[in-house]
C-alpha cells in the first residue's frame, strides 16, 4: 500500500520567520509526482507546489520551496517570510499512475 | 469563471436513504475525482475518472458509486448511506491524468444519522 506520512500534526511559526513541514512517502516506483496543498479555514483546497520525481531540481514558487530527497523518500515544504495568510492545514500528496494519496495534514499557526 | 461546483454544500440525511452529490466543471477537464476528508485521516480518494465512461476505484470505494456520462459531470452516489459515511466530500478536476493542478470544489458536508 502506498502511504504518505506527515509526522507533525501541528506547527507554529512567528510572522516573517521560516518554517519547514515534513513529509515522507513509501513507494517502490520511480515515476510519480508530489504535491503540497493548502487548506485554509474556508476549506478550499489550493495547490501550493508540485514536483516531478524525475526532476532533481527542487521546485520553488515564490516564498514556498521544497527539499526533495528521492532516495530518502522525503518531500519537505519550506515557507519563507511567513505571513498571517499562510495559516492553514497543509497536506502532502503523492500521485502514482492515476491515483492520489494524501497525508494526514499539518496545521500551521502563524503568530503575529 | 473556471470552477468546480458541488451540490448540495450541506446535507443531513438518514441511514439507507439514497442520495447523490453532484459535481460539475466548466474547464473541459478529462480527469475528475472524489475524495472524503476525515479528521486525522487526511483526504482519501474514493473514485476517479480519466474521461467519459472511464472510472476506477480509489482507496476507499466501498459504499459509493460514480458515473461519467458527460465530460463535465461526475456525480457521487450513495445507494444506502451509513453513519460511517459522515464526512466532508470534495470533487476535483484536472486537465488530464492528474499530473497537473487539481481544481477542487468547495466541499459537501454530509451527515448521516
Amino acid at each position: 500500500a502506498q502511504t504518505v506520512t506527515q509526522s507533525q500534526p501541528e506547527m507554529s511559526v512567528q510572522e516573517a520567520e521560516t518554517v519547514t513541514l515534513s513529509c515522507t512517502y513509501d513507494t517502490s516506483e520511480s515515476d510519480y509526482y508530489l504535491f503540497w496543498y493548502k487548506q485554509p479555514p474556508s476549506r478550499q483546497m489550493i495547490l501550493v507546489i508540485r514536483q516531478e520525481a524525475y526532476k532533481q531540481q527542487n521546485a520553488t514558487e515564490n516564498r514556498f520551496s521544497v527539499n526533495f530527497q528521492k532516495a530518502a523518500k522525503s518531500f519537505s515544504l519550506k515557507i519563507s517570510d511567513s505571513q498571517l495568510g499562510d495559516a492553514a492545514m497543509y497536506f502532502c500528496a503523492y500521485l502514482l499512475g492515476n491515483q492520489f494519496y494524501f497525508g494526514t495534514g499539518t496545521s500551521l499557526t502563524v503568530i503575529p | 469563471e473556471a470552477q468546480v461546483t458541488q451540490n448540495p454544500r450541506y446535507l443531513i440525511t438518514v441511514t439507507g436513504k439514497k442520495l447523490t452529490v453532484t459535481c460539475s466543471q466548466n474547464m473541459n477537464h478529462e480527469y475528475m475525482s472524489w475524495y472524503r476528508q476525515d479528521p486525522g485521516l487526511g483526504l482519501r480518494q474514493i473514485y476517479y475518472s480519466m474521461n467519459v465512461e472511464v472510472t476506477d476505484k480509489g482507496d476507499v470505494p466501498e459504499g459509493y458509486k460514480v458515473s461519467r456520462k458527460e465530460k463535465r459531470n461526475f456525480p457521487l452516489i450513495l445507494e444506502s448511506p451509513s453513519p460511517n459515511q459522515t464526512s466532508l466530500y470534495f470533487c476535483a478536476s484536472s486537465p488530464h491524468r492528474g499530473s497537473y493542478e487539481q481544481y477542487f470544489g468547495p466541499g459537501t458536508r454530509l451527515t448521516v444519522t
